[in-house]
């Protein structure tokens, strides 16, 4: 069965760094979302992207955050200059309209 | 106030019991998710309903539309079936993101 995979699926990194987060989307779902889980916390939506654009994105998704389809199987979350409240669990999810979201294992982020 | 609220937050029970978990919800939805954490972190989705009732294997998930009300049923539950199931929504305006509620951690004791 198609799975979304995420790399790497742990990444340590200094406050004030960038990061890229990498997910593989299953190949024939259109729609494409980044959630996050601070730990102990719920899952909190961050963005979702369709047809090259962001659709939709949350509060938390601020001027640090971009995400980007640079070619036709991988969807990236860029965090420009991490803080420590960035530390958390970043899923991605996939789906076509109106069907399940497929998650990928996720990457834990830590920030030192 | 959170839009998806579940109970109970922690749950332990003896292997082979019935197991019941509650979400309700206080918006419109279009589908509402089972899903379900294991220790490591991945979520895997175990349902997606829109009305009535769904049965996989040993899982079972009822809606109930008019109360805003979503149950998860494990029979004969097992170790293997400890986890976090968390019920997430849909809402009914555009959105296909998902909103989450805060989780129900399931122990399976032998």
């Amino acid at each position: 069965e198609p799975e979304v995979t995420q790399t790497p699926s742990h990444q340590v990194t200094q406050m004030g760094q960038e990061v890229i987060l990498r997910c593989v989307p299953i190949s024939n779902h259109l729609y494409f979302y980044w959630y996050r889980q601070i730990l102990g916390q719920k899952v909190e939506f961050l963005v979702s992207f369709y047809n090259n654009e962001i659709s939709e994105k949350s509060e938390i998704f601020d001027d640090q955050f971009s995400v980007e389809r640079p070619d036709g199987s991988n969807f990236t979350l860029k965090i420009r200059s991490t803080k420590l409240e960035d530390s958390a669990m970043y899923f991605c999810a996939s789906s076509r309209l109106t069907k399940p979201q497929h998650f990928g294992d996720g990457t834990r982020l830590s920030i030192l | 106030k959170n839009e998806v609220e579940q109970s109970p937050q922690n749950l332990t029970a003896q292997e082979g019991e019935f197991i019941t978990i509650n979400c309700s919800y206080s918006v419109g939805i279009s589908a509402l998710h089972w899903l379900q954490q294991h220790p490591g972190g991945g979520i895997v989705s175990l349902f997606m309903l829109s009305s009535g009732k769904k049965k996989h294997g040993r899982l079972i998930a009822t809606i109930n539309i008019q109360e805003k009300h979503s149950s998860l049923h494990i029979t004969a539950s097992h170790p293997r079936d400890s986890a976090v199931y968390i019920c997430a929504v849909r809402r009914l305006q555009g959105a296909q993101k998902l909103v989450f509620g805060q989780g129900t951690r399931l122990t399976i004791n032998p």
